[in-house]
């Protein structure tokens, strides 16, 4: 199967609402995860990572938990803003020249 | 001070033009990367370069080729352009060792195929 399943969008919230987006992996040995937002009209740029099981990462109020029982990486934040409406990925790279793994994205869309 | 730098950044053409897209970043990294995103926002890697040798080549016609001259500078040039090329194109760069370097992105170069 592909390395990295994320839920399927789009995902529409009312400000302040809870936010999940799931994103499970399947990989052998100790990868690192990440999640990129994508803005409308711009490249992807790093949101948050972690290298190493139980691992959370966490920036601008959003965070992720490495769950290595479970093989997931869910990204959450507990009050959304609309300025957060992007599209979210979460990737993965088990090292070396080995190519990182995108996952489909999901749109999110935040309404006042 | 832009990171990661391509131009042009939109690309309107003809079909059977050949068209080029270039790519830099100043960040000191020795890996750089093509990327070519849908309409639908799917992201495929293309061309992964690491050192100016290229070490990643996923399944894309050879209509599609690669050159970096430098560890700064990735470009990619295509030929004989398909509507089915209509895509947003990114170009992104990165250290090499380890799992845990993030990728930088440039702002894509959008493509359209008349």
């Amino acid at each position: 199967g592909d390395p990295v399943t994320q839920m399927e969008g789009p995902v529409t919230l009312s400000e302040e609402a809870f936010l999940t987006i799931n994103c499970t992996y399947t990989a052998t040995g100790y990868p690192s995860l990440f999640w990129y937002v994508q803005y409308p009209g711009e490249g992807l740029q790093l949101l948050l990572k972690a290298t190493k099981a139980d691992d959370k990462g966490s920036n601008k109020g959003f965070e992720a938990t490495y769950r290595k029982e479970t093989t997931s990486f869910h990204l959450e934040k507990g009050s959304v803003q609309v300025s957060d409406s992007a599209v979210y990925f979460c990737a993965l790279h088990s090292g070396g020249y080995q190519k990182v793994t995108f996952g489909t994205g999901t749109k999110l869309q935040v309404i006042p | 001070d832009t990171a990661v730098s391509q131009t042009p950044k939109y690309l309107v053409t003809q079909m059977g033009n050949d068209k080029s897209i270039k790519c830099e970043q100043n960040l000191g990294h020795d890996t750089m990367y093509w990327y070519k995103q849908d309409s639908k926002k799917f992201l495929k890697i293309m061309f992964s370069y690491n050192n100016k040798e290229l070490i990643i080549n996923e399944t894309v016609p050879n209509r599609f080729s690669p050159k970096s001259p430098d560890k700064a500078h990735l470009n990619l040039h295509i030929n004989s352009l398909e509507l089915g090329d209509s895509a947003v194109y990114f170009c992104a760069s990165s250290r090499s060792g380890g799992s845990g370097n993030e990728q930088f992105f440039g702002p894509g170069t959008r493509l359209t195929v008349l």
